[in-house]
């Protein structure tokens, strides 16, 4: 079956970097586009970008542009997202999800990152 | 930037006919898809393409699109359907570019 394992939770202080981990298992890993979705306390879920396993091409919300990157490793079937200058307001949930036709399907189980100084 | 658009909440009693719409002016040329986030837990999807429902989920949740509104259609709304529930489509002038709703509070009781 598929599944998207994201790594633990993060404390970072404002300013520093981030990097999320997920593995997906249980599919082609080239085959789907990976997306990157949080959701900020009290807030709703939010669109971040997504990346294309095979090519490792990228499309950013307008938002997280210059700020966000996306990559993967297709040896470990493993996409990766790093967010830098990060604010107060970057603490939330980060969920990775598999495409499902031109939307998104399969969802990771979340990781926090908590933005304190 | 494009711009879903869902009402902040609906309320129903049990067995109730519960209605989520989701407004945006590239919905005639791109799909509309729906997710449930139970609190605590990660969405899952409900509707996919406008009107297909994936495996596992119950017959009583359906979808449907006309012109520029989406619709999530709970018929006989059970009180483990309380939930948030989003919209999700992409921007009729990028390819990948995707965007939800603001989410919609559905309370059962």
């Amino acid at each position: 079956q598929v599944q998207l394992v994201q790594s633990g939770a993060e404390v970072k202080k404002p300013g520093a970097s981030v990097k999320v981990s997920c593995k997906a298992s249980g599919y082609t890993f080239t085959t789907y586009y990976i997306h990157w979705v949080r959701r900020a306390p009290g807030q709703g879920l939010e669109w971040m970008g997504i990346i294309n396993p095979s090519s490792g091409s990228t499309t950013y919300a307008q938002k997280f542009q210059g700020r966000v990157t996306m990559t993967r490793d297709t040896s470990t079937s493993t996409v990766l997202l790093e967010l830098s200058s990060l604010r107060h307001e970057d603490t939330a949930v980060y969920y990775c999800a598999r495409g499902y036709g031109s939307g998104v399907g399969y969802w990771g189980q979340g990781t926090l990152v908590t933005v304190s100084s | 930037s494009y711009e879903l658009t869902q009402p902040p909440s609906v309320s129903v009693s049990p067995g109730q006919t519960a209605r989520i719409t989701c407004s945006g002016d590239a919905l005639p040329k791109k799909y509309a898809f729906w997710y449930q986030q139970r609190a605590g837990q990660a969405p899952v999807l409900v509707i996919y393409e406008d009107s297909k429902r994936p495996p596992g989920i119950p017959e009583r949740f359906s979808g449907s699109s006309s012109g520029t509104m989406a619709t999530l259609t709970i018929s006989g709304a059970q009180v483990e359907d309380e939930a948030d529930y989003y919209c999700y489509s992409r921007d009729s002038s990028g390819d990948h570019e995707g965007v939800f709703g603001g989410g919609t509070k559905l309370t059962v009781l």
